[in-house]
């Protein structure tokens, strides 16, 4: 499986914008970008994934950079709920039965 | 109906006894999915169910038993557990198997303490 590589934690302040970055250096062709996160004490929740080119949706936008070995889950104005770990995970094309292989993930802390 | 539900919230357990852990989406999902996760770790995939039948086993001790009776329900049976054992143990499902595009849903998940 394809690795990512996050970092361990970042820190925003509320209403700024947050960029979470994501390594992903050996990805193949037919890999997904996925994002999840994990908020405290609650199961995992999707947040929101790509191919190649850059995706929006209510909670986030997707920024994939063009050799698609990197990407960045961008939160337009970071609240107090959206502090939780941010998983990005990669997701095989093909007969992967949506295996999703979690990482560290980055910790977000939220500051009033 | 847009959830995952997990019963119970909460188990403990002796190394000797059996239960079941218990998983149900009315999403009309075909594919299902128990993840175990450990404090601080982030959770790891156990068991894959895809239409009901078992795609991936990720090389679980047969001390954990997947069921899938129906394409709504998800059991996991236990038995002769480990303190070891003793993690948040997480069910999702997602529309369609054998998909990269597809996102999960997760339930709360149960948490689990073997004495």
């Amino acid at each position: 499986d394809a690795k990512t590589t996050q970092p361990n934690s970042m820190e925003s302040n509320e209403e700024e914008p947050v960029h979470l970055p994501c390594n992903h250096s050996t990805i193949s062709g037919t890999d997904y970008i996925h994002w999840y996160r994990q908020l405290p004490s609650q199961g995992p929740e999707y947040v929101i994934h790509g191919l190649t080119s850059n995706v929006n949706n209510r909670m986030a936008s997707l920024a994939i950079a063009e050799d698609r070995k990197s990407s960045t889950l961008i939160l337009h104005r970071a609240t107090l709920r959206d502090a939780a770990v941010y998983y990005c995970i990669l997701l095989a094309g093909g007969t992967s039965y949506g295996k999703l292989t979690f990482g560290q993930g980055t910790i977000l802390t939220v500051h009033p | 109906d847009t959830e995952v539900t997990q019963t119970p919230k909460h188990l403990v357990m002796g190394m000797t006894n059996k239960k079941s852990l218990k998983c149900e989406q009315h999403m009309g999902h075909r594919a299902m999915y128990w993840y175990k996760q450990k404090a601080k770790k982030p959770p790891e995939l156990m068991f894959v169910y895809s239409y009901e039948k078992l795609s991936i086993n990720e090389s679980v001790p047969s001390r954990f038993s997947p069921e899938c009776p129906n394409s709504s329900l998800l059991n996991l049976h236990l038995h002769a557990l480990q303190p070891e054992d003793s993690a948040l143990y997480l069910c999702a499902s997602s529309p369609l198997a054998g998909s990269s595009y597809n996102e999960q849903f997760f339930g709360p998940g149960t948490r689990l303490t073997v004495l």
